[in-house]
């Protein structure tokens, strides 16, 4: 069966420290992969979404960026954080029609 | 590009009553539209979906309609259950295309 992780499930980190969160899907192949923030209490806002390797659409102009290095590795970057990127990233794959959420890290920039 | 929009933003129903959580979307050649139940510091779960080609689904207390002609689709909860309680969201898209999610219902049911 398909599992989907990420890590860290919380973190704090000071304004202008640097972000990396990876996202790792198993029991797939070539899956589309997508970043979602959600603000508290809020809907989900799409980040960036990938349809393969080194293959990546964003869809907000932002202090983020994303990575996929693998097949099945999505990771999710800042050099520099800002207070507006607190929230909860999730992490989600798809095959056909079908999408799944991971579990999410909640990220607080202090 | 696809537009969902979904009401209510809140809904409170007593435990045993039923639930109903209505979305409207814009592009007329969207044919897949699933829902999510999230609980408080998780992941959005996908519980039920539906696709254009089915005006009805069901799944024990669950079930969604869908009326292509209107371009809306419902969310139906019988016998509710606390456990019910959450936030919902829906999301409407082609096959393999992005998903485009409803702002969510946060749904309490009360003892």
């Amino acid at each position: 069966s398909q599992t989907i992780h990420q890590w860290p499930a919380t973190l704090v980190q000071p304004v202008g420290s640097p972000l990396s969160l990876e996202c790792t899907v198993e029991g797939t192949s070539n899956p589309n992969l997508y970043w979602y923030r959600q603000a508290a209490g809020r809907g989900l806002q799409l980040l960036f979404y990938s349809v393969g390797i080194g293959q990546i659409s964003s869809e907000v102009p932002q202090n983020l960026s994303a990575s996929r290095p693998q097949d099945r590795q999505f990771i999710l970057s800042s050099k520099k954080l800002l207070l507006s990127d607190s929230g909860f990233y999730l992490c989600a794959w798809r095959v056909v029609s079908e999408q799944f959420f991971g579990p999410g890290t909640r990220l607080t920039v202090l | 590009g696809e537009n969902v929009e979904q009401h209510p933003s809140t809904l409170s129903v007593q435990e045993g009553d039923s639930a109903v959580i209505k979305c409207t979307y814009s592009d007329s050649a969207s044919n897949y539209f699933p829902w999510y139940k999230q609980e408080l510091g998780k992941g959005p779960q996908l519980i039920i979906d539906i696709r254009s080609n089915v005006g009805e689904k069901k799944d024990q207390r669950i079930a969604v309609t869908l009326n292509k002609t209107a371009k809306h689709f419902s969310l139906h909860i019988t016998e509710t259950q606390p456990e019910d309680s959450a936030v919902y969201f829906c999301a409407a898209s082609k096959v393999a295309q992005k998903l485009v999610f409803g702002q969510g219902t946060r749904l309490t049911i009360n003892p």
